[in-house]
Parts: C-alpha cells; sequence; structure tokens
C-alpha cells in the first residue's frame, strides 16, 4: 500500500480563523513533508519531518505551523493566513530523508485551500 | 545549486504513437532523478527514478526513461500513447552527496493525448 492520505480535500477559511490540515501514512516511512503547490506549479517544499523531528523549515511564515504527533501523522496547524496562501497543500512520506538513498517520495491528493 | 529544465510547456501526440518528455538536469555529484505525474486536482503520481545501474529505467504505466549522463538527460518515453495519460508531468532531481536533501522539481510539461 503506497497511499498517503489527506483531509480536508477542501478547506475555505477567513483571514482570522484557525484550522488544521491532516496527513497520514501507513507504509512506515520516517520522513514526511509538507509542499504547497500553485496552479501549474512545481510543488514547493515547506517543512520536512525526519523520525518525527522537524529536520527543515524552508523560511515558512509562522501562520504555517507543522505538527508531528506519532510517526504515521503530520498536521499543519493554520492561523491568519493571507489570500496569497491559497494554493494546494500536499503531504508527502518517503522511507527515509537523510541518508545517501534515493528513496522516492509518495503524496497525498492534497488540500485544496481558499483563504477569503 | 541543482536545476532541472523541462524545455516544453506542452507535447501534444496522438494516440498510438510514442511520446517523449524531455528533461535535463544540473547538479553537483551524482544525480538522484525521478519522474512524478500529476491529474488535474490531485496529488503527485511516482512514475519513475534512476539511482545508479542501468541507463534505462521501467516504470509505471508503461514509462520509461533513460539516463544520459553526458547530455545530462533524463527524457521519459512511452512506446504508444493512450489518452489517459494526459497529465501534468514533474521531472526531478536531487543530489546523492551526504547532506543533500532538497528536492528539486522542473517547472512541469503538460502532455495532451489526441484521440
Amino acid at each position: 500500500d503506497t497511499e498517503v492520505t489527506q483531509t480536508p480535500k477542501h478547506l475555505v477559511m477567513g483571514m482570522t480563523n484557525k484550522k488544521s490540515l491532516k496527513c497520514e501514512q501507513h507504509m512506515g516511512h520516517r520522513a514526511m513533508y509538507w509542499y504547497k503547490q500553485k496552479a501549474k506549479k512545481p510543488p514547493e517544499l515547506m517543512f520536512v519531518y525526519s523520525y518525527e523531528k522537524l529536520s527543515i523549515n524552508e523560511s515558512v511564515p509562522s501562520r504555517f505551523s507543522p505538527e508531528c504527533p506519532n510517526s504515521s501523522l503530520l498536521n499543519l496547524h493554520l492561523h491568519a493566513l493571507q489570500p496569497e496562501d491559497s494554493a494546494l497543500y500536499l503531504c508527502a512520506s518517503s522511507q527515509e530523508f537523510e541518508k545517501m538513498r534515493g528513496y522516492e517520495q509518495y503524496f497525498g491528493p492534497g488540500t485544496r485551500l481558499t483563504v477569503t | 545549486a541543482q536545476s532541472v529544465a523541462q524545455p516544453e510547456d506542452q507535447v501534444n501526440v496522438a494516440e498510438g504513437n510514442p511520446l517523449t518528455v524531455k528533461c535535463t538536469y544540473s547538479v553537483s555529484g551524482n544525480p538522484y532523478l525521478f519522474w512524478y505525474v500529476q491529474y488535474p486536482n490531485r496529488g503527485l503520481q511516482f512514475l519513475l527514478k534512476y539511482i545508479t545501474g542501468d541507463n534505462l529505467v521501467k516504470g509505471s504505466y508503461g514509462f520509461e526513461a533513460e539516463f544520459n549522463k553526458s547530455q545530462t538527460s533524463f527524457h521519459l518515453k512511452k512506446p504508444s500513447a493512450l489518452v489517459s495519460d494526459s497529465a501534468l508531468y514533474f521531472c526531478a532531481v536531487r543530489a546523492s552527496g551526504a547532506g543533500s536533501y532538497q528536492l528539486t522539481f522542473g517547472k512541469g510539461t503538460k502532455l495532451s493525448v489526441i484521440p
């Protein structure tokens, strides 16, 4: 099973709201990622968790707050977002992160976020 | 800095004809190369990868890609295109050295297979 699930599929939120995106994988992967993707553009890396610890933060604004409660779950907490944050948010996982192996990443279907 | 170039924004091919989606890369040292496909309003789906070994890599759904070190290319190919292959295709590269982590994507190529 190479499935990564994400909820919700769609989310509309106001600029003062607080919401969370959820991601789950049961492949035993120890690395999990959040990406942001604008229409017809490649994904942009936001965060990487390795063994449930934050390894990479690509200078993402603090209104995005990631959390990794356990090895299968990844959350992205959203607060005081701006309209330009509207995008498809993709979660991905891979077997490992920092080892010198070419592990592929498996992506979830994404959450389509609209900030009004 | 590493980079990926997908020189064609769009590729049109007739159903049943062979297809090629081009990708060239720049990276320090040996590359790990990947192809992903994205259908509308969906996440990226892994197709195939080159790590080491045989330059011809076979992947899902009849796709294959050929690694050419001298030309720094990793073109995606399929002998006979299907209408259902119509999607956005991303090539990606990661350096194989210790400490490297960034997976760099190309801008994507939209493939349209015409019935």
